[in-house]
């Protein structure tokens, strides 16, 4: 069964600093895509970033990059530069790419608070 | 072009009744799914429907139901609420079939968020 986790239920970072959010996953299946949400107070879920299994390098957009590590079963994502409009919610999720579903497996998030 | 749109936004409702909710999906997008969000069980899958066939279900009672029509738009039923089914309902639509290992990004709605009392 495929299973995420995120360690961390809750961060603080200083504004204009960098923050890493971990990841792992597991899963015996060889094709998968991860993905990282931001969920505000609103509700929404707001893509961030995606990683496919078979990509070579990690994913980059903008101040979101995604450090793959696919033998250790791990996506932590980067925020770099700490906005105060990044305090959220982040999730990490995975897709199965084998079965007949478009079906995400969430992880139980991690609260980020970016302090001024 | 439009987003996913997810009506009602808020909903309040009693014991015993049941609701419907409703996600339009992007357009061009034939994937539908759902999920509940509770404090307790975090992000759950509730179904997904393909070109109005449900591929998959998750695990939750039969109260639980739904259905996809021909331009996509999929809607979910609960009857016979408890107190349990207050949550937030996301509903993500995608538009690559599954089974495909490229990108196939899920793009969400702002969310039902249900009450019972």
């Amino acid at each position: 069964a495929q299973k995420i986790t995120q360690t961390q239920p809750g961060m603080f970072v200083q504004e204009k600093e960098a923050v890493t959010l971990d990841c792992t996953y597991d899963t015996s299946d060889p094709s998968y895509g991860l993905f990282w949400y931001k969920q505000p107070s609103s509700g929404e879920m707001i893509f961030l970033i995606y990683q496919g299994s078979y990509d070579q390098q990690n994913a980059t957009e903008g101040r979101y990059s995604l450090n793959f590590q696919k033998a250790r079963k791990s996506a932590n994502l980067v925020i770099s530069a700490s906005q105060l409009g990044d305090s959220a919610m982040y999730f990490c999720a995975i897709l199965y790419y084998g079965g007949a579903t478009n079906k995400l497996i969430f992880g139980t998030g991690t609260l980020l608070a970016v302090q001024p | 072009k439009a987003g996913v749109t997810q009506t009602p936004r808020y909903l309040i409702k009693t014991r015993g009744q049941q609701v419907t909710l409703s996600c339009s999906p992007i357009s061009g997008h034939r994937s539908v799914s759902w999920y509940q969000q509770t404090p307790g069980q975090g992000l759950q899958f509730l179904f997904e429907y393909f070109s109005e066939t449900q591929r998959n279900k998750g695990n939750f009672p039969g109260r639980f139901s739904g259905r996809q029509f021909s331009n996509s738009r999929s809607e979910m039923n609960v009857s016979t609420l408890e107190l349990g089914d207050s949550a937030l309902y996301l509903c993500a639509s995608s538009l690559n079939p599954s089974g495909s290992p490229s990108y196939n990004e899920q793009f969400f709605g702002p969310g039902t968020r249900l009450t019972v009392l």
